[in-house]
């Protein structure tokens, strides 16, 4: 049981370049989000998936888009990546128990937008 | 809207001492509470969370907090700190919605020294 795992751990890219995070989870749950973490401002949510085959935006969702590719796999794209972008973003997943939204997150990718 | 407040960005605490986190919350309903930790480079790991239950929650590695209604307040409490306590620390509430979005707190980084 490997719980959120998530590719690749690293990433540099050029301004313009495009990407996209992978992030798979084997525990059945029906919710998975994309949290970027910046310094000082905690963790933000770019867009999240309640179930599958639907998707919606969060707090930061411009930039950014998402596949739900299906219950087990959710995918961020970066279209055309820049600076403000450099980031370590983070997938989570929750089985929503009744909304209650204990969430579990895999270990990140560092991205770096030059 | 539900929100978080860590009134501590940073807390220094020597080894064997108590450690105080503090955090605020702001919600029109009653709340789901969680603290998360994230020791360096790593994800994002619960401690322990707050559904209507107890007040008193108690965590992994010795940690417990406190739901006070009537200050809006979480704290999180260790009474003796070991080094590897050493991380950040995010208080998070529940949005409250279907989707089990989360709100996170800016962080508060605890440094131990021997």
């Amino acid at each position: 049981n490997a719980g959120v795992t998530q590719t690749p751990k690293f990433q540099v890219l050029k301004t313009g370049q495009s990407m996209t995070l992978q992030c798979a989870q084997d525990m059945n749950h029906n919710s998975m989000y994309w949290y970027r973490q910046d310094p000082g401002m905690g963790l933000r949510l770019i867009y999240y998936s309640a179930s599958e085959g639907t998707t919606d935006k969060g707090e930061v969702p411009n930039g950014y888009n998402v596949s739900r590719l299906n219950k087990r796999e959710f995918s961020l794209r970066l279209e055309s990546a820049a600076p403000s972008q450099t980031s370590v973003y983070f997938c989570a997943s929750s089985p929503l128990a009744g909304g209650i939204g204990e969430q579990f997150f895999g270990p990140g990718t560092r991205l770096t937008v030059l | 809207a539900q929100s978080v407040t860590q009134l501590d960005s940073h807390v220094s605490v020597s080894e064997g001492t108590p450690v105080l986190l503090r955090c605020n919350y702001s919600s029109s309903y009653s709340p789901s509470l969680f603290w998360y930790v994230q020791h360096p480079n790593k994800g994002l790991q619960l401690l322990l969370k707050y559904t209507s239950a107890a007040t008193l929650v108690k965590g992994i590695n010795g940690f417990e907090a406190e739901f006070k209604k009537s200050e809006t307040s979480f704290h999180l409490t260790k009474p003796s700190a070991h080094m590897s306590d050493a991380a950040e620390y995010f208080c998070v509430v529940s949005t409250g919605d279907s989707w089990g979005k989360l709100q996170f707190g800016a962080g508060t980084q605890v440094v131990v020294t021997p």
